[in-house]
């Protein structure tokens, strides 16, 4: 049972260039996220999606899209990479949006230089 | 979402119990108490979830004041796999405004010495 499976686990980017960083889940969940964690600031919700064409902002919804055409696959992009989205992302899935057991991938450690 | 409050730092030994306490004087009837944990260089990791009730699971134990002012997450015998961060989280998931949002703040770091 993979569980949430996020590729890449490492990336450096430079300024300005794109990418889309890939989360996938086979439990059937709606509800998916996206976080970002910064030291000393916590984990910060960016984009969520509780369903299959759904998706909403989150608090830092910023410099970021998000499309949701399967339920099991959940990309994050970077339109034009900063260095100041430096962070780790996490990705999320849980059964519903009341997340009273949700799952996280391993992570995405992103460098822009 | 009301606010917690969590000590920075906590040491125990190997093998022994260990009780994280969680302050949150502001919960309302329908905020129910998570706990998550997040390992060196991991994703958060799911613990246990609580309303009112004391709550077991495979993992730990949850132990609820009865004024709901407060709570404890117990781990009943420390290993050094324990060696986390520790997350109190309050969450009214029957909210008009749940976005499914999960707000960690900066929670306890648990050290385990052998």
């Amino acid at each position: 049972n993979a569980g949430v499976t996020q590729t890449p686990k490492f990336q450096v980017l430079k300024t300005g260039q794109s990418m889309t960083l890939q989360c996938a889940q086979d439990m059937n969940h709606e509800y998916m996220s996206w976080y970002r964690q910064d030291p000393g600031m916590g984990l910060r919700l960016i984009h969520y999606s509780v369903g299959a064409g759904i998706t909403d902002q989150g608090e830092v919804p910023n410099g970021y899209n998000v499309s949701r055409s399967t339920t099991e696959d959940f990309p994050l992009r970077l339109l034009s990479a900063a260095p100041s989205q430096t962070s780790v992302y996490f990705c999320a899935s849980s059964p519903d949006r009341r997340l009273f057991e949700a799952f996280f991938g391993q992570g995405t450690r992103l460098t822009v230089v | 979402d009301a606010k917690t409050t969590q000590p920075n730092s906590m040491e125990s030994n190997e093998e022994e119990p260990v009780h994280l306490p969680c302050n949150h004087s502001t919960i309302s009837g329908t905020d129910y108490i998570h706990w998550y944990r997040q390992l060196p260089s991991q994703g958060p990791e799911y613990v246990i979830h609580g309303l009112t009730s004391n709550v077991n699971n495979r993992m730990a134990s949850l132990a609820i004041a009865e004024d709901r002012k407060s709570s404890t997450l117990i781990l009943h015998r420390a290993t050094l796999r324990d060696a986390a961060v520790y997350y109190c989280i309050l969450r009214d998931v029957w909210g008009s405004g749940n976005t499914g949002k999960l707000i960690f703040g900066q929670g306890t770091t648990l050290q385990v010495k052998p």
